[in-house]
């Protein structure tokens, strides 16, 4: 399988800090995608970045990725409770057709 | 616009039942996923297209059909359901330009097969 992980697999903060969760994968990539799921829901893209990117930001959110480590992490920023949701990467195959999420990380952020 | 929709929102099968799940979109996009997510093991790509008329295989394909027969509409089909194929199931579409967008996901289909 090419399915990445994210690391950790749950992690609860208080309101105002900052989150930060990894993800690792197996195979060269074009790029890499970052997803937030709420309970209940489908998934909503966040942001994306390209293999030939190291850092990239959106708001409250940073991303970095490290191809050499075939890793990536996503940073937010001064937490609400509303970022409470499950986070996953995403990377695509050499085609770019088809995507390979990894088993999310559980982010609780507590008022 | 609707975005991504899925036909039922729920459903429960007995083993060896069929059905079929119905995922439509309305952005006229090219590409049309169907995954699966179980917990712990994140989503999983069963079978997708990259356009009208045209299907592939992913990660998980075996005992799932699909069609894609017209452009807005990808139909999952189970022609004989088993326990193992309870799971929620999200499709997702995306304009084309290979990997360079992204994907718009449905609410999911929470479906268990007694």
């Amino acid at each position: 399988s090419q399915q990445g992980e994210e690391d950790p697999q749950a992690l609860s903060i208080q309101e105002g800090e900052n989150a930060t969760m990894n993800c690792s994968y197996k195979t060269s990539i074009n790029n890499l995608q970052w997803y937030r799921q709420n309970s209940g829901r489908g998934l909503v893209h966040l942001i994306l970045i390209r293999s030939n990117e190291r850092e990239k930001h959106s708001g409250r959110l940073r991303v970095t990725l490290d191809t050499s480590k075939k890793s990536s992490s996503l940073l937010i920023t001064a937490s609400r409770a509303a970022d409470t949701a499950s986070y996953f990467c995403a990377t695509d195959a050499s085609l770019g057709n088809q995507f390979y999420f990894g088993t999310g990380t559980s982010l609780t952020v507590i008022p | 616009n609707a975005g991504v929709t899925q036909t039922p929102k729920f459903r429960v099968l007995k083993t060896g039942q069929s059905m079929t799940l119905l995922c439509a979109q309305d952005m006229n996009h090219e590409y049309m996923y169907w995954y699966r997510q179980d917990p712990g093991m994140g989503l999983r790509l069963i079978h997708y297209s990259v356009g009208e008329g045209t299907t592939a295989k992913g990660e998980v394909p075996d005992g799932y059909n699909v069609s894609r027969l017209k452009k807005q509409n990808f139909l999952l089909g189970l022609e004989s359901a088993a326990p193992s194929q309870t799971s929620v199931y999200f499709c997702a579409s995306r304009a084309g330009l290979r990997g360079w967008n992204e994907q718009f996901f449905g609410p999911g289909t929470r479906l268990t097969v007694l």
